[in-house]
């Protein structure tokens, strides 16, 4: 049991490419997020997942793309990255009942030059 | 928007002394709190959380909280420091399919 996974752990992009960050769960978790933290920012929700095909914005969601295809993978996609986006983004998921907890990815370390 | 507030920003103390971390929310309907710590080069774990019942919530490594409804507070409590206990805190707030953080408390524990 893996767990919450994220890949690159870490990645640099330019201004203007286009990457996919990697968010994977093995617990069968029908509800998933995406956040970025930064200094004095706290985490940040980007976009959220209640299951597989559903996904709504968080606080945060402009210049970032969601889908949900399956049940396991709830990849994020930067189309045109800027140094706005340069942050730690983290993946979390958990049970859709009412009271479980959000069990948090390793992070993705992002820097946009 | 919901807004989660977290006053000490950066918190320094020796071993074996209290603490407390505040946490104040804006939200005024039914919302889930929780406290989330993270360990240096680590990923935010659980502390605790509170979803209904006793308003004293104890959680893992001695810690507990206290939610005052009529103050939209949920304090973070620990009677005794460890230099382990070194991490970022940050208190969240679930409201419906959405989570707030607040911006976090940076604790320094000094052996």
């Amino acid at each position: 049991n893996a767990g919450v996974t994220q890949t690159p752990k870490f990645q640099v992009l330019k201004t203007g490419q286009s990457m996919t960050l990697q968010c994977a769960q093995d617990m069968n978790h029908e509800y998933m997020s995406w956040y970025r933290q930064d200094p004095g920012m706290g985490l940040r929700l980007i976009h959220y997942s209640v299951g597989a095909g559903i996904t709504d914005q968080g606080e945060v969601p402009n210049g970032y793309n969601v889908s949900r295809s399956t049940t396991e993978d709830f990849p994020l996609r930067l189309l045109s990255a800027a140094p706005s986006q340069t942050s730690v983004y983290f993946c979390a998921s958990s049970a859709y009942e009412y009271q479980e907890t959000q069990y948090f990815g390793p992070g993705t370390r992002l820097l946009v030059l | 928007a919901q807004s989660v507030s977290q006053h000490n920003h950066h918190v320094i103390l020796s071993e074996a002394a209290s603490l407390e971390l505040g946490c104040n929310y804006s939200y005024g309907g039914t919302v889930n709190l929780f406290w989330y710590v993270q360990y240096p080069g680590q990923h935010l774990q659980l502390l605790l959380k509170y979803f209904s019942g006793d308003p004293l919530v104890k959680g893992i490594k001695g810690f507990e909280a206290e939610f005052i409804k009529s103050k939209f507070s949920f304090n973070l409590r620990k009677p005794s420091v460890q230099w382990s206990d070194t991490a970022e805190y940050f208190c969240a707030v679930r409201t419906g399919n959405q989570f707030y953080f607040g911006t976090g408390t940076s604790l320094t524990v000094i052996p």
